[in-house]
């Protein structure tokens, strides 16, 4: 199985600060990896796709990059909403495998 | 427009068989290409990947899991169900159906997801 880890666990971020958070993949995984966000209690929704592809109707400010076995996710300027976990999942080979999830809080 | 939404029992007792039905609407499964999956996420924890069923029905299923894990599909009815036995407290999580959204087979993102259902496993 290919593991995922992602940095940090938890941020603590303002309104307004560029927010970055890490996935890594135990084996490369080419660009086959979506982030998703979460917020409590709710289903996760899809951010991005291929590392890299924003999913319609996502904010601008979202933007993902990397390939292989490293990949970011970037919030360019955070606004309320996104204040909540953020998932990496890779779909390179089953079975499917998430991140443990970066929490974002207010500062 | 994509909707899916899980139903099924809310308290399943130890070594019970768990049976939940994901409905849907906006696709059919028997179009080529489309695959629905089940995720569970423990309360606090991460996001747990256990079966996914493609419209040829092709079934994937999570290694941890697959000698518990039963996914079909009835295209006529736009549902897919999952079964899971001998459950345990540790299998208490919310579990999610969710529609891939790639029609390549190997690209399994999903870009729409259910509600979720809560399953409690207790005496």
């Amino acid at each position: 199985d290919i593991q995922m880890t992602q940095s940090p666990s938890t941020l603590s971020a303002s309104l307004g600060d560029r927010v970055t958070i890490t996935c890594r993949a135990s084996q490369s995984i080419s660009s086959s990896l979506a982030w998703y966000q979460q917020r409590p209690g709710k289903a996760p929704k899809l951010l991005i796709y291929k590392a890299s592809s924003l999913e319609s109707g996502v904010p601008s400010r979202f933007s993902g990059s990397g390939s292989g076995t490293e990949f970011t996710l970037t919030i360019s300027s955070l606004q309320p909403d996104d204040f909540a976990t953020y998932h990496c999942q890779q779909y390179y080979s089953y079975p499917l495998t998430f991140g443990p999830g970066t929490k974002v809080d207010i500062k | 427009q994509i909707t899916l939404k899980e139903s099924g029992p809310t308290l399943v007792k130890p070594t019970q068989t768990l049976t939940l039905t994901c409905t849907f609407s906006g696709f059919s499964l028997s179009t080529s290409g489309v695959g629905v999956g089940w995720i569970r996420q423990p309360p606090g924890k991460a996001l747990e990947w256990l079966a996914l069923i493609y419209w040829d029905d092709d079934q994937r299923y999570s290694p941890s899991l697959n000698s518990r894990l039963t996914i079909t599909k009835d295209t006529s009815k736009n549902q897919v169900v999952l079964t899971m036995t001998n459950m345990d407290p540790v299998d208490t999580a919310t579990y999610y159906c969710a529609h891939k959204r790639s029609p390549v087979r190997g690209l399994a993102d999903f870009d729409c997801w259910g509600q979720g259902t809560l399953v409690s496993v207790s005496s």
